[in-house]
């Protein structure tokens, strides 16, 4: 069974610095993909940014990038140069197959400070 | 304007009164899912759709109900309805080849 782990219910950065939400996983299948969301308090969910099992590199999408290091099963999200409006509650997850089966983890809430 | 919707937005209902939300897409998706999200738990998924007439269990399918007769349409059905399937739902879609899910804007359901 697939299962995602963000062990950061609540993180706080200051404006402009960059910051890290972890994410691990666990699965036993060689292929699938990893996700992070972003859900602002409006509720809408937005998704950031994408990895695939079996990218060489690590995706970067603007202020995002994603810290795949496979061998301790972790998916990173790095966000460059903080923003207010980056205050949400983000999601990691992962799917198997383009998005059939998915997994999400609890989330993590994000507070920029001015 | 590509998009998911879902209705209703809002609905409160006493418990054993069947209801349906409907979600539809028109963006030609193979791909879709329903998700119920509660504080603390994140997203978990209720159900999924790979096509018409194919869909399958997702973590926590108990007491849903959903059927996939056009492409576009992926409803969600609650037979009998119960307080701790009080939540916020969402809905949500995807191409073949594209990791990218599009959420619909959610559904807050109370049962009473």
């Amino acid at each position: 069974a697939q299962k995602i782990t963000q062990t950061q219910p609540g993180m706080f950065v200051q404006e402009k610095e960059a910051v890290t939400l972890d994410c691990t996983y666990d699965t036993s299948d060689p292929s699938y993909g990893l996700f992070w969301y972003k859900q602002p308090s409006s509720g809408e969910m937005i998704f950031l940014i994408y990895q695939g099992s079996y990218d060489q590199q690590n995706a970067t999408e603007g202020r995002y990038s994603l810290n795949f290091q496979k061998a301790r099963k972790s998916a990173n999200l790095v966000i460059s140069a903080s923003q207010l409006g980056d205050s949400a509650m983000y999601f990691c997850a992962m799917s198997y197959t383009n998005a059939g089966k998915s997994t999400f983890g609890d989330g993590t809430t994000l507070t920029v400070k001015p | 304007e590509a998009q998911v919707t879902q209705n209703p937005r809002y609905l409160i209902t006493v418990t054993g009164k069947k209801l349906t939300v409907t979600c539809s897409q028109n963006m030609n998706h193979e791909y879709m899912s329903w998700y119920r999200q509660d504080p603390g738990l994140g997203l978990r998924q209720i159900y999924y759709s790979m096509n018409v007439e194919v869909t399958d269990k997702g973590d926590v399918p108990e007491g849903y109900k959903v059927s996939r007769k056009e492409k576009r349409n992926f409803p969600l059905i609650l037979e009998s309805p119960s307080p701790n399937q009080t939540s916020l739902y969402f809905c949500a879609s995807s191409p073949t080849g594209s990791p990218e899910q599009y959420f619909g804007p959610g559904t807050r359901l109370t049962v009473t």
